[in-house]
């Protein structure tokens, strides 16, 4: 089973619409998580970290379900500049040492 | 804002030559990665570094690969013989502590003809 797991999409969606992704991970023992964003030939960029009380920056919220190992974005009033592909990462002890495990990515088109 | 810088930005190398690929973490930074990604393809980790040594590295990074902090500065990743399926976009990245969040360089695309 992989570590991280994404819905690849594409979400294809009108400006101005309410999208979600979400993503799971299969170790409990999963302790950071963050939502990344990453343009086309560009590196990932930090959209949020994500806490387990939920957090919210401008239009985007992130979820945390610890019981259901489940994460998600929600992104509100979406922007012709939204469109991008959205990385799920999670990082964990491993072998006493921290390491981050990428989703495959989902990809959101928005449209004019 | 302090930022990881990665040079060069594009490197076209013909097959068996070698390549180093450099980086320059945020300062403060203890954590190094080295990840790559083939277009359209996602993310994939190659070497973590901390302490000055290396704390794990994938399947990926066979003997053909080595990384160097050389002078607490730079960061550098070394392919002593390239084949055509290394070419990728290849990401530096650092974080100050291990579970925090990690910042990534512009990336170097390599080409192997």
């Amino acid at each position: 089973r992989k570590e991280v797991e994404q819905d690849p999409g594409p979400f294809n969606v009108p400006e101005g619409a309410t999208v979600a992704f979400n993503c799971t991970y299969s170790n409990s023992a999963s302790q950071s998580f963050f939502w990344y964003r990453q343009d086309c030939r560009k590196e990932p960029k930090l959209l949020m970290s994500v806490y387990s009380s939920g957090n919210e920056d401008g239009r985007f919220t992130a979820q945390l379900n610890r019981a259901s190992q489940y994460i998600s974005l929600l992104i509100r009033d979406s922007k012709l500049s939204d469109s991008a592909t959205y990385l799920c990462v999670v990082n964990r002890l491993k072998n006493n040492f921290n390491k981050f495990y990428f989703g495959s990515g989902t990809k959101l088109n928005v449209k004019p | 804002e302090p930022e990881v810088t990665q040079t060069p930005s594009h490197q076209v190398t013909q097959m068996g030559q070698e390549v180093i690929l450099r980086c320059v973490p945020i300062s403060n930074h203890l954590y190094f990665y080295w990840y790559r990604q083939i277009l359209g393809q996602k993310v994939e980790f190659l070497v973590s570094f901390y302490n000055n040594e290396i704390s794990e590295k994938s399947e990926i990074f066979d003997d053909q690969f080595s990384v160097e902090r050389p002078d607490g500065s730079n960061f550098t990743l070394k392919i002593r013989s390239t084949k055509l399926e290394d070419s990728a976009m290849y990401f530096c990245a650092s974080s100050y502590r291990g579970p925090e969040k990690l910042f990534f360089g512009s990336g170097t695309q390599l080409s192997v003809l």
